[in-house]
């Protein structure tokens, strides 16, 4: 069975400060990746996705998460936080063949002025 | 291009009443998820339908089904409501299912069981 850990229920920052939310997952082979942000009421919105090549991957909104293989890990980064990122962010994994997604239970982001 | 739209926004209804919720994915997309989202048990899938077919399905009683029309559009329903169904449903428009086709999510419907 596959899983996501997000560590990190609720992580604060100070608005222009560098920000890192941790994923790690557990699956037998490599899971296609997600990112999803939620604001208060809303639905998901993806902010990027790993499927293969570089490790790297950019998304929307500044963000970028890098996979690590050997740690089972996909955090999501970004260097300067801004006020409107304030929202909760879900890791997500998928099989090649599955036709669903495993959330993690979410990171709550606050941004301080 | 139309994103995923859910129908209706909110809803409030009674212990044992059913209800019936609405999903129109993306033109073009062929496959529609649903998921329930709770503080407790987090985000939880609960069935995908592709052509019409429910092709994959989450571990929740036989109360919650669904189906799917010709057009693609999706409703699921909910019999015998309980005080735990109280959720945001979300409801995810895919072109083909598959997780390399990446998943499209609607704005959720907030279902609250009183």
């Amino acid at each position: 069975a596959q899983s996501v850990t997000q560590p990190d229920i609720h992580i604060t920052v100070s608005e222009g400060a560098s920000l890192e939310l941790r994923c790690n997952y557990s699956y037998g082979a490599t899971p296609y990746l997600f990112w999803y942000v939620q604001s208060p009421g809303q639905g998901l919105q993806l902010l990027l996705k790993y499927f293969s090549g570089d490790t790297l991957v950019q998304g929307i909104k500044g963000f970028e998460a890098e996979f690590k293989r050997s740690q089972s890990s996909f955090n999501l980064r970004k260097p300067s936080v801004h006020w409107s990122d304030a929202a909760e962010y879900f890791c997500a994994i998928a099989s090649g063949s599955a036709r669903q997604l495993t959330f993690g239970s979410g990171t709550q982001l606050t941004v301080l002025p | 291009k139309a994103g995923v739209t859910q129908t209706p926004r909110y809803l409030i209804k009674t212990r044992g009443q059913q209800v019936t919720l609405s999903c129109s994915p993306i033109s073009g997309h062929r496959s529609v998820s649903w998921y329930q989202q709770t503080p407790g048990q987090g985000l939880q899938f609960l069935f995908e339908y592709f052509s019409e077919t429910q092709r994959n399905k989450g571990n929740f009683p036989g109360r919650f089904s669904g189906r799917q029309f010709s057009n693609s559009r999706s409703e699921m329903n909910v019999s015998t409501l309980e005080l735990g169904d109280s959720a945001l449903y979300l409801c995810a428009s895919s072109l083909g299912g598959q997780a390399s086709g990446g998943y499209t999510f609607g704005s959720g419907t907030r279902l609250t069981v009183v």
